[in-house]
C-alpha cells in the first residue's frame, strides 16, 4: 500500500529550530511537497523537493532522500504564528496524484 | 489575484438531506479537485477534473456523491443522501497543468467547507 509516516505532534520553544521528519512509501514518486494548515484553515503550499538535497525559503528549508525515502521540514527563529499543523504530499507519478501525510501539530510555547 | 472561492463556509443538515457545494478555482487554472478532510488527518482526494474532464473519481463514493464542472471553470460537489459520517471538511483545489503536460505540485486550496450532518 501506499503511506506516509510523520509525528503527529511535535513541541518547540519560540525563537528555536523544529524538523518534522517524513517517511515514504509510494508506488510512484515525482516529488515531496510540504503544506501548512493553521486551524479552521486552508492548506497553503510550503516547499517542494522533486530531487535530492536542500530547498531553503525563508525560515523553512525542506529536504528529501529518494534513497532513504525520507524528508524533512525545517524550521528555524520559530514564531507563535508558526503554530499550525504541517502536512507532507507524495506526487504519485501514475496519475499526479498527491498522497498526503496525517499531518504534524506543531504547538510552539513562548 | 483572488483566491480558489467556496461556498457556503459552513453547512448543518439532517442525515437523508442533500447538500451542494460549489468552488471558483484561480482563473487560468485548469486543474481542480474536490479532497475530503477529517479532524487531525490529511485531506483525501475525492475527485480531480482536467478542464471539464473527471480524469479521477476512484475515491468519489457514486451512490451517493456527484460533481460536474461543465464549463471547466466552477465545480460543484452534490451529496445525496447525506449520512453521519459525511460530517466533514470539504476542500476545493486548483493547480495549473500547461498543454504539452508539465504541470506544478502547487495546489491552492479553498477555505474549505464544514459540513455537519445531525
Amino acid at each position: 500500500g501506499q503511506s506516509l509516516e510523520q509525528p503527529s505532534e511535535v513541541t518547540a520553544v519560540e525563537g528555536a529550530i523544529v524538523q518534522i521528519n517524513c517517511t515514504y512509501q509510494t508506488s510512484g514518486f515525482y516529488g515531496l511537497s510540504w503544506y501548512q494548515q493553521h486551524d479552521g484553515g486552508a492548506p497553503t503550499f510550503l516547499s517542494y523537493n522533486g530531487l535530492d538535497g536542500l530547498e531553503e525559503t525563508g525560515r523553512f528549508s525542506s529536504f528529501l532522500s529518494r534513497s532513504d525515502s525520507y524528508g524533512y521540514l525545517l524550521l528555524q527563529e520559530l514564531q507563535m504564528k508558526d503554530s499550525a499543523s504541517y502536512f507532507c504530499a507524495v506526487r504519485d507519478g501514475g496519475n499526479y496524484q498527491l498522497i498526503w501525510g496525517a499531518g504534524t501539530k506543531l504547538i510552539i510555547k513562548p | 489575484e483572488a483566491g480558489v472561492v467556496q461556498s457556503p463556509r459552513y453547512k448543518i443538515i439532517e442525515k437523508k438531506q442533500p447538500v451542494a457545494f460549489w468552488c471558483n478555482p484561480i482563473s487560468g487554472h485548469n486543474t481542480l479537485y474536490w479532497y475530503l478532510q477529517n479532524l487531525g488527518q490529511g485531506p483525501e482526494l475525492l475527485i480531480r477534473y482536467e478542464n471539464e474532464e473527471a480524469v479521477d473519481d476512484s475515491q468519489l463514493p457514486k451512490d451517493r456523491f456527484s460533481a460536474e464542472r461543465l464549463k471547466g471553470v466552477d465545480s460543484t460537489l452534490k451529496i445525496q443522501p447525506a449520512e453521519l459520517g459525511d460530517s466533514a471538511v470539504y476542500l476545493c483545489a486548483s493547480s495549473f497543468t500547461g498543454r504539452l503536460g508539465e504541470r506544478t505540485d502547487t495546489q491552492y486550496f479553498g477555505p474549505g467547507t464544514r459540513l455537519t450532518v445531525l
